[in-house]
């Protein structure tokens, strides 16, 4: 079981936009500013898609935003593409004997 | 470009070992924490160790504590993950994965290597 709670699927239409929760606690997502978010294609790496909860790597479209309310962060993908269906992953520092945990990922199907 | 290579994956029974290595370039290797995250088939990604920049410091995941060892040469800038005692339940993808700041800490992982798979079975 992931330390971090996560829908295990979402589906939007082309065009439209998503948004993707992960729950965690005071600990980690709560406490800190240190949620990530990770974009994952079948058989490749995990891609960074948003750090520190709502920054954007250079390269990485702004139609992929986050953001953090208490506990649960957000990562909302606006203007769907088909290239967007992917697995995604929050990750969280936490300030428990596991300072990197993860949710158990989301699966963004684009219809 | 960043490049993260891993190798060192294979089949090994349960018990034995691996070494996996991860040769890294185009960034200042030495300035930045690295970290093994793993992948289980079909499941979702599990952090497993973080080696500060200095190697004074190393984290491990519960799961892996007394069996696995996180090092670096920062001469070669490589870093390494020997696995002992190994089990079933550490088949997986293991990807080499970089902090993006320099300095201490652990997220957030800005670049990833493409993985190497290890499975244990007899």
């Amino acid at each position: 079981q992931s330390a971090l709670t996560q829908p295990a699927s979402v589906s939007g239409s082309p065009g439209q936009s998503i948004t993707i929760s992960c729950t965690g606690t005071s600990s980690d997502v709560g406490g800190y500013n240190y949620v990530s978010w990770y974009q994952q294609h079948p058989g490749k790496a995990p891609k960074l898609m948003i750090y520190d909860v709502s920054d954007r790597p250079s390269g990485v479209s702004n139609r992929f935003s986050g953001s953090k309310s208490g506990n649960t962060a957000s990562l909302t993908i606006s203007g769907l593409q088909p290239e967007d269906e992917a697995d995604y992953y929050c990750g969280s520092y936490s300030a428990s004997n596991t300072p990197v945990v993860f949710g158990g990922g989301t699966k963004l199907t684009v219809l | 470009e960043v490049h993260l290579l891993e190798s060192g994956g294979g089949l090994v029974q349960p018990g034995g070992s691996l070494r996996l290595s991860c040769a890294a370039s185009e960034f200042i290797f030495s300035s930045h924490a690295l970290s093994w995250v793993r992948q289980a088939p079909g499941r979702g990604l599990e952090w497993v160790s973080t080696i500060s920049t200095s190697d004074g410091d190393t984290y491990y995941a519960d799961s892996v504590k007394g069996r696995f060892t996180i090092s670096r040469d920062n001469s070669k800038s490589t870093l390494y993950l020997q696995m002992n005692s190994l089990r079933a339940e550490d088949t997986a993808v293991y990807y080499c994965v970089k902090r993006k700041w320099t300095g201490s800490g652990f997220l957030p992982f800005d670049h990833w290597g493409q993985g190497t798979r290890v499975t244990v079975s007899s």
